[in-house]
């Protein structure tokens, strides 16, 4: 089965300073990986994903993720933290298995970003 | 223009009732979820549907229903609600069933509160 592990379940950085929200997966196939933002009280958006191209993947808001498929990781990075970064984020893995119901997307527990002044 | 929209964003009722969350979306995908996310901000998904027929079945309780009247429209059905069904649940689309690989589109969420 597939799974994610989310390590750190709250990140507080100054603003100005880099961000890395730790992302460890588990899959059995080729995985599709995902970075999902949560603002307070609003949806889930985007940030980038992970579908067998190039490793290091570039979202949006400067927000990139690298694929480490010896360390089944897939980490976010943003160089420099704003204010505005502050929300919770979800790593997120799909495989491509095809019995039944197990081609679904399957959420790690989010990490909860803060950023300092 | 919402791409995927749900109605109501809130929701307060209480126990024993029957309440209905409607989804919409305007992007001409095939597929539609259900995602319930608890208090500890954890999803979990609960149904799909791939032009109208449903794909995946999470083991919920059969109090909820899914509806989906045509693909762009997928409606959760909750009869006889429990204090235990407080979450906010979430609605998403995607292109096409393609093992997960395709972006899901999330809507605006809505909080159900059960009293």
């Amino acid at each position: 089965a597939q799974s994610v592990t989310q390590l750190d379940s709250h990140v507080s950085v100054s603003e100005g300073t880099p961000v890395l929200l730790r992302c460890n997966y588990s899959s059995s196939y080729s995985p599709s990986l995902f970075w999902y933002v949560q603002h307070p009280n609003k949806g889930l958006q985007l940030l980038l994903k992970y579908t067998s191209a190039a490793t290091l993947v570039k979202g949006i808001n400067g927000f990139e993720a690298e694929f480490k498929k010896s360390e089944t990781s897939f980490h976010l990075t943003k160089p420099s933290a704003h204010m505005s970064d502050a929300a919770e984020y979800f790593c997120v893995v799909s495989d491509l298995r095809t019995s039944g119901s197990a081609r679904q997307l399957t959420f790690g527990s989010g990490t909860q970003l803060t950023v300092l002044p | 223009d919402t791409a995927v929209s749900q109605t109501p964003k809130y929701l307060v009722t209480q126990m024993g009732n029957d309440k209905s969350i409607k989804c919409e979306q305007n992007l001409g995908h095939d597929t539609m979820y259900w995602y319930k996310q608890d208090s500890k901000k954890f999803l979990k998904i609960m149904f799909s549907y791939n032009n109208k027929e449903l794909i995946i079945n999470e083991t919920v309780p059969n109090r909820f229903s899914p509806k989906s009247p045509d693909k762009a429209h997928l409606n959760l059905h909750i009869n006889s609600l429990e204090l235990g069904d407080s979450a906010v649940y979430f609605c998403a689309s995607s292109q096409e069933w393609a093992g997960g690989r395709n972006t899901q589109y999330f809507g605006p969420g809505t909080r159900l509160t059960v009293l």
